[in-house]
């Protein structure tokens, strides 16, 4: 069964730093590219990061202030979010694609950690 | 890029049928048959409904139907259900970046 399983979310000041980490479980996590996608509170989904194949993307919302990583021989995907922004308030999801293509969906996601950022 | 345009509800009764559109550009649904839906209820996580605009997921109920006609990608709830009520995002893959577009968001309430 996959699992995927989201933590290190919390209550940070603006400007400050947190980790995100995502354990997966159930799956050959080298073979996949992982999302990850957040949701600000009331609002809808917006896909922030993609890493697979050793490349990396990020929406431009974030750039050059969060960096996706991965650790296979962990089986964990990371999110390293950095000045950090009240905007930046919400529930974070891991998700996975399908292999050997472009992410055209994600079959399966994390139930997410709450990442609040206040002054 | 900009997210794709869904209307913000639809409603009906149980046992009708509804419909829910998603429009975007010749830059992703225009342009691709990689549409896909998920949905959401309160506090939980998206699940994955419809990929490649037509193709159910295995466990998902053939009540869920997806399409595409230019533009614009539907869902289609036959069969209407209390608990199907949730919220419902589509998403497409761009030409414009790797990560794809959400929709803004449907609320389906079973009136």
């Amino acid at each position: 069964e996959v699992q995927l399983l989201e933590s290190g979310g919390g209550l940070v000041q603006t400007g400050g730093s947190l980790r995100l980490s995502c354990a997966a479980s159930g799956f050959t996590f080298s073979s996949y590219p992982m999302s990850w996608v957040r949701q600000a509170p009331g609002k809808g989904l917006e896909w922030v990061s993609l890493i697979y194949t050793g490349s990396t993307y990020n929406a431009d919302s974030v750039k050059g202030r969060f960096t996706v990583s991965r650790d296979d021989s962990k089986n964990t995907l990371y999110l390293q979010m950095n000045s950090l922004r009240a905007e930046d308030t919400a529930v974070y999801y891991c998700a996975k694609g399908p292999k050997n293509t472009v992410t055209r969906y994600f079959d399966y996601w994390g139930q997410g950690t709450l990442v609040t950022v206040s002054s | 890029q900009s997210a794709l345009t869904q209307p913000a509800s639809v409603s009906g009764s149980p046992g009708q049928s509804i419909t829910i559109s998603c429009t975007g550009t010749s830059s992703d649904v225009g342009y691709y048959n990689y549409v896909s839906w998920y949905q959401q209820h309160p506090g939980k996580a998206p699940k994955l409904m419809i990929y490649d605009v037509s193709l159910r997921p295995s466990g998902v109920s053939d009540r869920f139907s997806g399409s595409k006609s230019g533009y614009t990608a539907s869902l289609t709830i036959s069969g209407l259900q209390a608990e199907d009520e949730a919220d419902y995002y589509c998403s497409s893959h761009t030409s414009s970046s790797p990560l794809g577009v959400f929709g803004t968001g449907t609320k389906v309430t079973v009136l």
